[in-house]
């Protein structure tokens, strides 16, 4: 099966640049979304399709992907930035969706 | 507008059959290419996919669980419903559904959840 892999925690200090990974077997090949989700609210799409921002979503949020690594970055982080991100892929090749395990940001 | 709304049991003994239900507005279950599905989340804990159904009536489930789910859609009263039977403390969590943007491996909309804790 597809497993996708986040590092449990990052921390940032405000105004930095925060970057959390998620690493898949080749997971440059297939579109990557990121979710949002603070305390007590269903998750929040920041990122679609690898690099694509929803509206609504600040440009400090953008994303990247290739090889075995796809990266959410989130520029001049601000204390409502922290909460936890998942990854997510549809693994085409059985029409199956794939979370990844979490990361907590913590803004310093 | 999109809106999604769970509902169902917030306590179930262990071996019981879950019955949840997500009314949805906004998009219609039989338009080509909606799908709609059902993710939870054990408290503190990661997302979890479960199932998904296709304005088709296709239908995709996790495998781990697949033995346990059933995942139907009643276009007429705007509802998918999941069951998942032989419930267990493990599978208390919070359930959410959620629509994917059409064409697209994402959820753009999602209900607020509904926790379902399973103790006797």
């Amino acid at each position: 099966s597809y497993v996708l892999t986040q590092p449990p925690s990052v921390s940032v200090a405000p105004g930095k640049t925060a970057k959390i990974t998620c690493e898949g077997n080749n997971i440059g090949g297939k579109g990557v979304h990121w979710y949002q989700q603070k305390p007590g609210q269903a998750p929040v799409v920041v990122i679609y399709s690898d690099t694509d921002r929803p509206s609504g979503i600040p440009e400090r949020f953008s994303g990247s992907n290739s090889g075995n690594t796809a990266t959410l970055t989130i520029s001049r982080v601000e204390a409502g930035d922290e909460a936890d991100y998942y990854c997510q892929v549809w693994h085409s090749n059985s029409d199956l969706v794939i979370f990844g395990g979490g990361t907590k940001l913590t803004v310093l | 507008q999109i809106t999604l709304k769970e509902s169902g049991p917030t306590l179930v003994k262990p071996t019981q059959t879950l019955t949840l239900t997500c009314n949805i507005s906004g998009f219609s279950l039989s338009s080509r290419g909606v799908g709609v599905v059902w993710i939870r989340q054990p408290p503190g804990k990661a997302l979890e996919w479960l199932a998904l159904i296709y304005w088709d009536d296709d239908k995709r489930y996790s495998p781990s669980l697949q033995s346990r789910l059933t995942i139907t859609k009643d276009t007429t009263k705007n509802q998918v419903v999941l069951t998942m039977t032989n419930m267990d403390p493990v599978d208390t969590g919070t359930y959410y559904c959620a629509h994917r943007k059409t064409g697209w491996g994402m959820f753009d909309y999602w209900g607020q959840g509904t926790l379902v804790t399973v103790s006797s």
